[in-house]
This record gives structure tokens, sequence and C-alpha cells, in this order.
């Protein structure tokens, strides 16, 4: 079974540019996750999808983020413009619904901003 | 408000016995999870308790103490692989996880 694919794996930009990760999560599973990971830091939860709706996107900067799940499978996060503050690794997770208790991660996008 | 703690690192020995423990306040409580992430990789889940007690799996262990807002990761046995950063989450009343800071568990030979 194929996992979580993520693409780009790695992402350098300059500030003010956009950019935008792609995810596709395991066959199935209706609930995807995107979270923010700074570096010694834990994942902080951005936006949740259950099928094709957004349940929870409080964490998400909605000046600047943005994300989509067209078709309740494969899911885009955009940042526009990015900032310094933004480079983190990006990780998208999936989980059969949302009270399953495992989630599967993703390799994640590492975007660095200069 | 939610809050985890958890010690930012650790080392231990190859072979040796090592605990990880992790405190909460957190919005409800549905579960505590503890995922591992070696470096540049994703996290990988390794345990779930939602009731009190021990759980073990294989060299690993988690206990729960819900009365007391606590649990830990046991790991017997400690193999160089085990390097890595372990993560302590809990997943509050609206099903939403909330992510520990993560302990970097350095293992010697």
């Amino acid at each position: 079974e194929a996992g979580v694919v993520q693409s780009p794996r790695y992402k350098i930009i300059e500030k003010k540019q956009p950019v935008a990760f792609w995810c596709n999560p395991i066959s199935g599973h209706n609930t995807l996750y995107w979270y923010r990971q700074n570096l010694g830091q834990g994942p902080e939860l951005l936006i949740r999808y259950e099928n094709e709706e957004a349940v929870d996107d409080s964490q998400l900067p909605k000046d600047r983020f943005s994300a989509e799940r067209l078709k309740g499978v494969d899911s885009t996060l955009k940042i526009q413009p990015a900032e310094l503050g933004d480079s983190a690794v990006y990780l998208c997770a999936s989980s059969l619904t949302a009270s399953s208790y495992e989630q599967y991660f993703g390799p994640g996008t590492r975007l660095t901003v200069t | 408000g939610q809050n985890i703690d958890q010690p930012t690192e650790m080392t231990a020995t190859e072979g040796a016995i090592v605990q990880i423990n992790c405190t909460y306040q957190t919005s409800g409580f549905n579960g505590l999870f503890w995922y591992q992430q070696h470096a540049g990789e994703a996290p990988t889940f390794l345990s779930y308790n939602v009731l009190d007690g021990l759980e073990e799996k294989g060299r690993f262990s988690s206990f729960l103490s819900r009365s007391k807002g606590y649990s830990y990761l046991l790991l017997k046995e400690l193999q160089m692989k085990d390097s890595a950063s372990y993560l302590c989450a809990v997943r509050d009343d609206t099903d939403k996880l909330i992510f520990g800071t993560g302990t970097r568990l350095q293992v010697f030979p």
C-alpha cells in the first residue's frame, strides 16, 4: 500500500514569492491534514479536511495561506506571498476518518524562504 | 489553554532502558499518542493510550494516568536506530492532535 505522497520534497524561494505544496493521501482515507513543523518543534495543525470540507482551519493564516481539496482526494496548500517566517517543514497526513486513532504522515516539504 | 511538556533532550546507552515523560493540560482528552520521528523524516505512530495503564508493544511501552495528566514512553534494549525525536501528542475534544515539542533521544554505543 502506497503511503502519503508529497511534492516537492524541498523548495527554496525568495520572500514575497508564491509557493504551492501538493499531497496525495492514502487511498480511501477521508480525512486529510496539513501541519507545519518548525525546527525543534512538534507539528502544528494548519487545516483539516473531511472529504472536500475544511472542518478546522482555525490555525491557517488566511491572509496568505489557502488550501483546497478538490474531489476529496488530493490537496494543495498555497502561500502567497511567502515571508521569512514561513520557513518550515509542511507535513501532510491522512486517516480513514477523523476519529481514527492513527494518522499517517507524508515525508513533508521543507520550505526555505530567503 | 493547551500545554504539553516533555524534556528537550535525553541520552542513553545501547542496551539500556530509557523513560520519556510527558505531562499535558488540554481542553478535553480523547487519547494520547506517541510518535517517533527520525531526522528529516515523517513522524511514525508508536502507541495510543486512552485508558489508564500500560500498553506494551515489543520493546516499547506507553503508560497513561489521566487523573495526573501524565504519560511516559518506555524504550527497552535500546538500539542505535532508536536515536530519534519522540513526540507526545494529545487528541483534544475536537479530535485535534496537539503535539509537544518532542524529546530528542541520542543512543550511544
